[in-house]
């Protein structure tokens, strides 16, 4: 099976740069994804990490590593419009397994 | 471009009653389809997919099904709501590779 570790919420003041960890156990593995979803929404594509190393789309970079079975997304440069739930998924036999999420409060 | 639509966006029903949720997608042929529910506050689980038409895969036992009568048709369906039935149904489609998917609008129930 699959199971995704990441912290329950995170907060920050606008301009600051966060860090949302994420651990992961799966018997099968393709990638590693992060979506976005703002309250009361849909969950949205951010990022994807097929291999070891960084990917920057903008503000927000996504880094994964195979060996330590962990990535991570970083926001930078916060603004108000971040306050958001963001998960971190495994893809695997055409399916995505997520986490629980982390909300990301953003304080002016 | 692609889209996805589900309808309706909201839905309060009561214990017992059936339930049929309708997914449709644009712009695509063949694609993967996926349901999930989403608990308040909660990650999202996915519940059915589908790789072709009358294809469909069972995640987890529940109280509900799903069909696919055509190739960009997804529906959820169940006989008899649960309480327990309650939350955020979201209809993904497979972004073409095993990475991604991009869900649609979704729909709340609400069942009382």
């Amino acid at each position: 099976g699959q199971s995704l570790e990441q912290p329950s919420e995170v907060t920050a003041v606008e301009g600051a740069i966060v860090q949302i960890n994420c651990t992961y156990q799966t018997s099968g593995f393709y990638g590693l994804s992060w979506y976005q979803q703002h309250d009361g929404g849909a969950p949205t594509f951010l990022s994807y990490n097929a291999l070891d190393g960084l990917e920057e789309t903008g503000r927000f970079s996504s880094f994964l590593s195979r060996s330590d079975s962990y990535g991570y997304l970083l926001l930078q440069e916060l603004q108000m419009k971040d306050s958001a739930s963001y998960f971190c998924a495994v893809g695997y036999d055409y399916k995505l397994s997520f986490g629980a999420g982390t909300t990301v409060t953003v304080r002016a | 471009s692609q889209t996805i639509h589900q309808w309706p966006a909201t839905l309060v029903q009561p214990v017992g009653s059936p339930l049929s949720l309708e997914c449709t997608v644009e712009g695509t042929s063949n694609p993967n389809l996926y349901w999930y529910r989403q608990a308040a506050g909660r990650g999202l689980q996915l519940l059915f997919y589908s790789v072709g038409i009358g294809q469909i895969s069972s995640e987890v036992p529940q109280n509900l099904s799903a069909s696919r009568p055509q190739d960009r048709q997804f529906i959820l369906s169940s006989k008899k709501l649960l309480l327990s039935d309650s939350g955020f149904y979201l209809c993904a489609r497979g972004g073409g590779g095993k990475e991604t998917q991009y869900f649609g609008p979704g729909t709340r129930l609400l069942v009382l």
